[in-house]
């Protein structure tokens, strides 16, 4: 099993201010990586998939990078939307594997 | 637009079996060549994915609950459904379907709202 593993657990933020996330694989997961958003009492909503590819309808302040073990959320100036939980999901191995989450809150 | 709705009882008794449908609308569950998955989130917790079936019935289940879990589809209905027996207070969740591109790019793009799954007796 790919362990994944999201830092910081919490992350405090201004709006209008960056905020930078990251996830962490037990082993190579190469690009096969994607970003989740989930507010509370809503299911998660796909952000980033290919480590590094927006998906339909999402901003442009959101990116994602990396490749490998080491990947980064980049969220360019917080919105007031923006404050939530994100998970980051390895589908490099047939076990597919979420991390713990990073919570972004208002600072 | 794809949309997924679960539904399906939000109590079960311990050791009896949880049974979920996922309907899906906007788009047809037998074309496309996608996944259709199960994944659920324990009460304040993160996200565990339990299987995923094709529309020709092929399953994949995460072994830490393959021996209790059964996914099966229904073309003619546009649904596919979970199943999980024995349950204890630990299966106690949030469960939602999901849409799987496909067989290689198995991230969930298309998600049901979650339906909260309670074990007590």
């Amino acid at each position: 099993e790919i362990v994944m593993t999201q830092s910081p657990a919490t992350l405090s933020v201004s709006p209008g201010e960056r905020a930078t996330l990251s996830c962490r694989a037990s082993q190579s997961v190469s690009s096969n990586l994607a970003w989740y958003q989930q507010k509370p009492g809503q299911a998660p909503r796909l952000l980033i998939y290919g480590a590094s590819t927006r998906a339909t309808g999402i901003p442009a302040r959101f990116s994602g990078s990396g490749s490998g073990t080491e990947f980064t959320l980049t969220i360019s100036s917080l919105q007031s939307e923006d404050f939530a939980v994100y998970y980051c999901q390895q589908y490099n191995n047939w076990l597919l594997t979420f991390g713990g989450g990073t919570k972004v809150e208002i600072k | 637009q794809v949309q997924l709705q679960e539904s399906g009882p939000g109590l079960v008794k311990p050791s009896q079996t949880l049974s979920l449908t996922c309907t899906v609308s906007g788009g047809s569950i037998s074309s496309g060549g996608y996944y259709w998955s199960w994944i659920r989130q324990h009460p304040g917790k993160g996200l565990e994915w339990i299987g995923y079936i094709y529309y020709s019935g092929s399953t994949y289940y995460n072994p830490s609950l393959k021996s209790r879990v059964t996914i099966s589809v229904d073309t003619s209905k546009n649904q596919f459904s979970l199943k999980l027996s024995s349950v204890t207070a630990a299966d106690t969740a949030v469960y939602y379907c999901a849409r799987t591109p496909t067989v290689t790019t198995r991230y969930f793009d298309y998600w049901g709202q979650g339906t909260l799954v309670t074990v007590s007796s």
